[in-house]
């Protein structure tokens, strides 16, 4: 079956602009995770979406929302750009949540 | 909250050398343990989980309650096995995210 995909792969943005990244999980997968893939941080959990609602969230600014599709596809936004936001921004979905988890390619977005 | 700790950033060795990498956690509850690995210019994977009890590509891992950890071996490296290693964390009982560690780049020197 096809794999995670996420779009676009590549961004880049300037301070201050907003940016949407879009996520297509694996078939039949009901949850997706959103993760931040910085070298120095490794990587940091955004939030996890289920069946519509988002049902865990870590520890960043409210700069940084998602939502997910009756489908399951999910959108990360994050307004007001800072150039600490550049990073490679993974999306994950899964059967459950707490279950394996399929990683997409990511999407780099450099912020200048 | 879970906590996820791999104390080596970078960790060497020689081909055919055993390898470790090493990771502790904290969770007052009985969590499932998992490893990640991502090759270069790949997508991360799993590696192995510890309910299942395989040996992935030579690698193994053994829950250690007592001393809360879940090291990652393997007996006689390879240069295939150079790539980025996460140790992560999900709370039994489902509903709560997966917590990972920061990450052990495992270079192995031909």
């Amino acid at each position: 079956k096809a794999g995670v995909t996420q779009t676009p792969r590549y961004l880049i943005k300037t301070r201050g602009q907003q940016v949407t990244l879009s996520c297509s999980p694996i078939s039949g997968h009901r949850s997706v995770s959103w993760y931040q893939q910085t070298p120095g941080q490794g990587l940091q959990f955004l939030f996890e979406y289920f069946s519509e609602t988002q049902r865990n969230k870590g520890n960043f600014p409210g700069r940084f929302s998602g939502r997910q599709f009756s489908n399951s596809r999910s959108e990360m936004n994050v307004s007001t750009l800072e150039l600490g936001d550049s990073a490679l921004y993974l999306c994950a979905s899964s059967l459950q949540g707490w279950d394996e988890q399929y990683f997409g390619p990511g999407t780099r977005l450099t912020v200048t | 909250a879970q906590r996820v700790t791999q104390p080596e950033k970078l960790l060497s060795v020689f081909k055919g050398a055993p390898v470790e990498l090493k990771c502790n956690y904290s969770y007052s509850g009985s969590p499932e343990l998992f490893w990640y690995v991502q090759y270069s210019r790949q997508r991360l994977q799993l590696l192995l989980r510890h309910i299942s009890r395989e040996s992935i590509k030579g690698f193994t891992a053994d829950l250690n309650k007592g001393e809360t950890s879940f090291h990652l071996k393997k007996p006689f490296a390879q240069e295939e096995d150079s790539a980025m290693y996460y140790c992560a964390l999900t709370p039994s009982g489902g509903y709560q995210k997966v917590t990972f560690g920061t990450g052990t780049k495992l270079q192995v020197i031909p």
